[in-house]
This record gives C-alpha cells, sequence and structure tokens, in this order.
C-alpha cells in the first residue's frame, strides 16, 4: 500500500541512451513533483503538475519531459543520456503547493 | 531573486540536548516546508507552515513572517534524529516558485 512508487528503484544505462522513470501515487492528490539530488545531496525541484497541468519548470535540459497521463501518475522521460545525469529522483506529492508532500523512494539512475 | 538559507550547514549535538536549526528566505512566502531525509536516503515530510507554530512529538516548527525566518526545534534529542533536516520555500507570485535550502546534516551522539 504504499503511497507514492517509483519504478524502476536503480537504472544503470549507457550514455545517449533514452529511459524513462515512473511515479504512482493512489493518495487522491492533484499536485505531483519530480525532484533531482545530485552528488552533493542537493535537492532541486524540476517540475510540477496539477491536475494534469505544468505548474512549475524550472531550468532543465530539453532532453527531460514530464508526462502525466492522469493525476495519479506523472513520468519522466530523459533523451540522449549524459553522465551529469547521474543522481537520485525523487517523485513527490501532495493535494497543493501548500500542503504536505510526499515522497517516494527515489529513482538512482547511473549513467556510465 | 528568492533566496533560502540554512544554518548550520553541520551540527554535531549529544543526545538530550535541544537542537535548533534555522531558515531565512529573502521575500513574503505562501508556506514554508521542513523535511527530514535519512540516512538511508529516504525524504519524510515534518511540517507545511505558513504562520505560528506546530509541534509534532519532539519536533516544534515556528515561523515569524515579518522577520522572514523559520526554525525547527527538536527537544530531548536521539540519536535516531541524526539525519538532513531541509527547509523548502514556497513563493506565488506571478508564477509558482519552491525553493529549497542546502539542508543541515544533524548528526546526535550517544
Amino acid at each position: 500500500d504504499t503511497a507514492v512508487s517509483q519504478t524502476p528503484k536503480y537504472l544503470v544505462t549507457q550514455m545517449g541512451n533514452d529511459k524513462s522513470i515512473k511515479c504512482e501515487q493512489n493518495l487522491g492528490h492533484d499536485t505531483m513533483y519530480w525532484y533531482k539530488q545530485d552528488s552533493k545531496k542537493f535537492l532541486k525541484i524540476m517540475f510540477s503538475y496539477n491536475n494534469k497541468e505544468l505548474i512549475i519548470n524550472e531550468t532543465v535540459p530539453n532532453r527531460f519531459s514530464p508526462k502525466s497521463p492522469d493525476k495519479a501518475h506523472l513520468n519522466l522521460h530523459i533523451n540522449s543520456l549524459e553522465l551529469g545525469d547521474s543522481a537520485v529522483y525523487f517523485c513527490a506529492s501532495s493535494q497543493d503547493l501548500r500542503q504536505t508532500q510526499y515522497f517516494g523512494p527515489g529513482t538512482r539512475l547511473l549513467v556510465l | 531573486k528568492n533566496e533560502v538559507e540554512q544554518s548550520p550547514q553541520n551540527l554535531t549535538a549529544q543526545e538530550g540536548e535541544f537542537i535548533t536549526i534555522n531558515c531565512s528566505y529573502s521575500v513574503g512566502i505562501s508556506a514554508l516546508h521542513w523535511l527530514q531525509q535519512h540516512p538511508g536516503g529516504g525524504i519524510v515530510s515534518l511540517f507545511m507552515l505558513s504562520s505560528g507554530k506546530k509541534k509534532h512529538g519532539r519536533l516544534i516548527a515556528t515561523i515569524n513572517i515579518q522577520e522572514k525566518h523559520s526554525s525547527l526545534h527538536i527537544t530531548a534529542s536521539h540519536p535516531r534524529d541524526s539525519a538532513v533536516y531541509i527547509c523548502a520555500v514556497l513563493f506565488m507570485d506571478s508564477n509558482y516558485q519552491l525553493i529549497w535550502g542546502a539542508g543541515t546534516k544533524l548528526i546526535i551522539k550517544p
């Protein structure tokens, strides 16, 4: 009964590949987020969707594209992976931007 | 530019001590969020504040809107409180910005 789940938990891939990370929440929340945590442990927001609409879009490369098929899912697709994309990616959800966020377990991406 | 600063960056204390972690921000905000990241990597939300004070067990969070400052306090600290504590601030003006502090690494020694 995981509230926010991410798949896969670990992802090792070659430079230049395209990969997707999936996120699902069963909390009935309207808002979902993607965060990137780099090797220095800084947590940085990438995107936020509210009811399938993009509301926060920080400066990230165009190679990153979020997709929200419904409000319970927010997937992250990454094209042409680069070494610098290696990080832990966290998905989160909340009822709205002002409410408590619930985090997924993270996806550890390693680009070789 | 909207900024969030946390202090201290690192904090080591003995079990039982009262702990204070600070978060300052540059302009008016809509809400402030305190989170905890465990050594294993998992992230847990502790508080979401827009005014006043909230308490949950041994944790207390306060916010002073006029001074643009929030504090997270831990009473009777315990080694299991060892974690990174992060504040994040929601700015809502012409658009939405969610800006995160760099985190405070707390170690509680038995």
